[in-house]
C-alpha cells in the first residue's frame, strides 16, 4: 500500500441495502476526510476525524456514518442507500500543514 | 459557512493560449489555499499558497493568493491538449487546535483543442 486505498472502485447497489465504502492509509496521518463529487457542485464534505477516536459531521452527513477505530482505517457507512447518494466518493488524510493526498475514488451508483 | 466559488466554470481554448483561473473565497481562520488538477480519478497537487504576493510556479502553471480581496489566480501558458482537465480550488481553514477542513469550489473544466 502506498498512500490511500479506497475499496471497492465501483458498485451498483440497489436502494435501501446497507453499503460500507472503505479507505485505508499508510501515512500515518492523523486527519482523515471523506468527500462525495457531484457534477456542478464540486467536492463536498460528508465527514471528517482529526485524529482517531474521534469524528465530525461535515456539509452533507445525512445518511452517512463513520468511525475511526484506529489511526489508519476511516470507513464511510450508508445504512439504506438512496437514489441521491448515488456519486463519486473520495477519501482523503492530511498531516497539518502538508497538504492532503487522495485516494482514487469509488464510483457509486444507487438504483 | 465557508464559501469558494470559482469562476468560470468551463473554458475552451486553443493549444498554445495562456489561460487564468479565478478562486474568490470566505472563510473563517483561513489557512491555507489550494490548488489540484483533476484528469480522471483523483485530485491531484497543485501548489499550497499561504502568504499574499508570493508567486509559486511550476513550469507553464503558476498561482498567486491575495488574502486582503480574498482571491487566487491559476495560469496556464502556452496549453497543452494534456492540460485538459478540472481545476479545483480549495480553502483549508481552522483552528490548529481543533483541525482543518478542506472546502472546494465546483471546480473549472478546461478543455484545450488542438
Amino acid at each position: 500500500i502506498a498512500g490511500i486505498t479506497q475499496a471497492p472502485t465501483s458498485q451498483i447497489l440497489a436502494a435501501g441495502r446497507r453499503m460500507t465504502l472503505r479507505c485505508t492509509q499508510d501515512m500515518r496521518h492523523n486527519a482523515m476526510y471523506w468527500y462525495r463529487q457531484d457534477l456542478g457542485l464540486g467536492l463536498r464534505l460528508i465527514h471528517y476525524s482529526n485524529t482517531a477516536g474521534t469524528t465530525g459531521k461535515g456539509e452533507v452527513p445525512d445518511g452517512y456514518s463513520v468511525s475511526r477505530a484506529n489511526t489508519d482505517d476511516f470507513p464511510l457507512t450508508l445504512a439504506s442507500a438512496v437514489p441521491s447518494q448515488t456519486s463519486v466518493y473520495f477519501c482523503a488524510s492530511s498531516d497539518s500543514g502538508y497538504g492532503y493526498t487522495f485516494g482514487s475514488g469509488t464510483r457509486l451508483t444507487v438504483v | 459557512e465557508d464559501k469558494v466559488v470559482q469562476s468560470p466554470l468551463s473554458l475552451v481554448v486553443h493549444e498554445g493560449d495562456t489561460v487564468t483561473l479565478n478562486c474568490s473565497y470566505e472563510v473563517t481562520n483561513f489557512r491555507s489555499l489550494l490548488w489540484y488538477k483533476q484528469e480522471k480519478k483523483a485530485p491531484t497537487f497543485l501548489f499550497m499558497l499561504t502568504s499574499s504576493g508570493i508567486e509559486k510556479k511550476s513550469g507553464r502553471l503558476s498561482s498567486i493568493l491575495d488574502k486582503k480581496e480574498l482571491f487566487s489566480i491559476l495560469n496556464i501558458t502556452a496549453t497543452q491538449t494534456g492540460d485538459s482537465a478540472i481545476y479545483l480550488c480549495a480553502v483549508e481553514a481552522g483552528l490548529w487546535a481543533s483541525g482543518s477542513r478542506l472546502t472546494f469550489g465546483e471546480g473549472t473544466q478546461l478543455t484545450v483543442n488542438p
